[in-house]
């Protein structure tokens, strides 16, 4: 399978504690964004990467959230002290070069977090 | 005022039936309009591009019309397996090279 895979693919939590998640991109994509979904609401943009370097992150991404891509392949997301109002799918997608008509966003399973 | 904005629905049509589906967004300087499937529990997956001068694929039409910055989907025929959310989505441009996603429309085709 050569599309964007997300790990785990669900991960249940205490509030308070710390998880980190992982995507893998379609081998060939430079660009790796990270969304957060909640029921009822479309995906929302968290951060992307451009090869290794984080180029934007949404005021939504708090300081318990960090993103790093360390050498331009894979991605983790941690969140730190994770509170309920984190319970979300957190999708991942990439693409190659700019998200346009000639270069799709193909996105990951998602990974469902449920912090109780 | 969100930055995309649709009817989220839901939509319940019988089998055959043709439903349309509007969008709005509000950056006047965005450059490129998707719409994105996304079935219960999955991840969204891209249905069609949306071209200025409007585009089709089978049973789905899709319309731009930029002066109004206003999108459209289109789905003749309906089929029970196009029960879904359609999302509207939006690439801002500039340099913030991101895809704005709507809430979605949910459709529900009934049998």
């Amino acid at each position: 399978d050569t599309g964007v895979s997300q790990n785990p693919r669900h991960k249940i939590t205490k509030r308070g504690q710390n998880v980190t998640f992982r995507c893998d991109p379609i081998s060939e994509h430079n660009r790796l964004y990270w969304y957060r979904q909640t029921l009822g609401q479309g995906p929302e943009f968290l951060t992307y990467f451009q090869n290794e370097a984080q180029l934007e992150k949404s005021r939504l991404l708090s300081d318990r959230f960090s993103a790093e891509r360390p050498k331009g392949s894979f991605s983790t997301l941690e969140i730190q002290r994770t509170e309920q109002g984190d319970s979300a799918m957190y999708l991942c997608a990439s693409s190659l070069g700019q998200p346009d008509y000639n270069s799709p966003l193909h996105f990951g399973n998602g990974t469902r977090l449920t912090v109780t | 005022r969100k930055e995309v904005e649709q009817d989220p629905g839901p939509f319940n049509v019988p089998e055959g039936a043709t439903v349309a589906f509007n969008c709005t967004y509000s950056n006047s300087a965005s450059q490129s309009f998707f719409w994105y499937r996304q079935d219960c529990r999955k991840e969204p997956k891209l249905l069609m591009s949306v071209y200025s001068s409007g585009n089709e694929d089978g049973r789905f039409t899709a319309q731009l019309n930029r002066a109004s910055q206003y999108i459209s989907l289109l789905i003749r025929d309906s089929k029970l397996s196009d029960s879904a959310t359609y999302l509207c989505v939006v690439n801002r441009g500039g340099a913030t090279n991101k895809l704005i996603f709507g809430t979605g429309t949910l459709l529900a085709v009934q049998p």
